[in-house]
């Protein structure tokens, strides 16, 4: 597609309820993000994916995260056991190379009650 | 380690004068340095990058942004801002010698103009 998709775009969820989340990165981009977004707060890094290396992690804040990516395309962001302080949005980015910005997709907003 | 300052929260600016977005910056490499904004209900937007030659830098809507290696710098600026600038305003910072690392990004700084 023409830029990144990242589905769904709004979710809520009850507390303790697992989620998942993906990111459709723009085809032939090798490097994909995932940031968290809070209200009113920048951009956390989360986790970067690059080719076929091994993905950095350092930005996952517990266990409950995870996230897989299938070779250079579709990346889904897991969230088990949800809490309230998840609420967020979760940008996915990608990016051609590193001296390229990253194309950000428009955000999963996700809702815990 | 990399990081990213952006030392003001808001930035108010009367429509029809010149912007400044302040960014610092600290990277034990080549700093690679862009900004993005973020319109109200909308995704990231890449505004600009600096990898290197010139040190001042013309990007989308008519932003630019000087690269100061001295100051450990890069402010956004324009020379007349308009009404539909008003948006949160993200600089990011990645070390350019070593290809593994992500960016870092600034805590954002949110821009008013007003009519």
């Amino acid at each position: 597609g023409a830029g990144v998709s990242q589905s769904p775009s709004n979710k809520v969820t009850e507390k303790g309820k697992d989620v998942e989340l993906r990111c459709d990165p723009i085809s032939g981009h090798t490097a994909l993000y995932w940031y968290r977004q809070r209200l009113g707060q920048g951009l956390e890094f989360l986790i970067y994916f690059q080719g076929n290396s091994a993905p950095d992690k350092s930005g996952l804040p517990s266990d409950r995260f995870s996230a897989e990516r299938t070779g250079e395309s579709v990346s889904t962001l897991t969230i088990q056991r949800t809490q309230q302080e998840d609420s967020a949005v979760y940008l996915c980015a990608s990016s051609l190379q590193s001296t390229y910005g990253y194309t950000f997709g428009s955000g999963t907003r996700l809702t815990v009650v | 380690a990399q990081s990213v300052a952006q030392p003001e929260d808001q930035v108010n600016v009367a429509e029809g004068n010149p912007l400044t977005v302040k960014c610092t910056y600290s990277v034990s490499g080549n700093p690679y340095l862009f900004w993005y904004v973020q319109y109200p209900n909308r995704g990231l937007q890449f505004l600009l990058k600096y990898i290197t030659g010139d040190n001042l830098v013309k990007g989308s809507y008519g932003f630019e942004a000087e690269f100061n290696k001295s100051q450990t710098s890069f402010h956004l600026k324009k020379p007349s801002a308009l009404v539909s600038d008003s948006a949160l305003y993200f600089c990011a910072v990645r070390d350019g010698d070593n290809y593994g690392q992500n960016f870092v990004f600034g805590p954002g700084t949110r821009l008013s103009v007003l009519p």
